[in-house]
């Protein structure tokens, strides 16, 4: 059965930068889309970037194109989310997923927590 | 952004009971609609996409309706194993896609 594991996650000050990772066991990795995903306290899950299985397509929400990027590397298996300039807005479990519509496999989520 | 509610927020139900619950879109997003179960300390686990169609593997006494704005998920007998938060999400407005707030399913 299909795992995700997310880690990286932890307590950064504002404008500092984290790098999440999500290792991926069980079914193929290199042949689909991935997308992280993030619940902040007391709301709905959003979706925050997604990633083409050849990278030739990659998707950021507003509140975080230009600060985030997101990649891949199939051979490893291994989604990843580089966080720069945090804001305390952006403080929140941080999610996983094979797909880019319906998502079929979730990890268990990483928390960043951004604050001073 | 496309808005989700669901309703109830939460229910009580016995073992056999037939359970619906709603999610409706502050738009209309054709069948661009899933539904997923969660249980404490677990992932979220996918039961139906394309608001009718059922994952493999999933039990046959979930079911899915809807399109457009309104959408039904209906447990048709419930299982112990089915004591979980429900959430419906949006995939119409790719490459984002938004969640409801979910539902609590617990015993009465």
């Amino acid at each position: 059965e299909m795992q995700l594991v997310e880690s990286g996650g932890g307590l950064v000050q504002p404008g500092g930068s984290l790098r999440l990772s999500c290792a991926a066991s069980g079914v193929p990795f290199s042949g689909y889309f991935f997308t992280w995903a993030r619940q902040a306290p007391g709301k709905e899950l959003e979706w925050v970037a997604n990633i083409k299985h050849d990278l030739s397509e990659r998707n950021y929400a507003d509140s975080v194109r230009g600060r985030f990027t997101i990649s891949r590397d199939n051979a490893q298996n291994s989604l990843y989310l580089q966080m720069d300039s945090l804001r305390a807005e952006d403080t929140a479990v941080y999610y996983c997923g094979r797909g880019r519509g319906w998502i079929d496999h979730w990890g268990q989520g990483t928390l960043v927590t951004v604050s001073s | 952004a496309i808005q989700l509610t669901q309703s109830p927020s939460s229910l009580s139900a016995s073992v056999g009971d037939r359970v619906t619950i709603t999610c409706r879109a502050s738009q209309a997003i054709s069948n661009a609609l899933a539904w997923y179960q969660q249980k404490p300390g677990k992932p979220l686990n996918l039961l139906m996409y394309d608001a009718s169609t059922l994952k493999s593997g999933v039990p046959s006494r979930f079911s899915g309706s809807g399109s457009g704005t309104d959408f039904t998920l209906t447990i048709s007998s419930l299982q112990p194993e089915d004591f979980a938060t429900y959430y419906c999400q949006q995939f119409n407005s790719y490459p984002s896609f938004s969640f409801g707030p979910g539902t609590k399913v617990d015993i009465k």
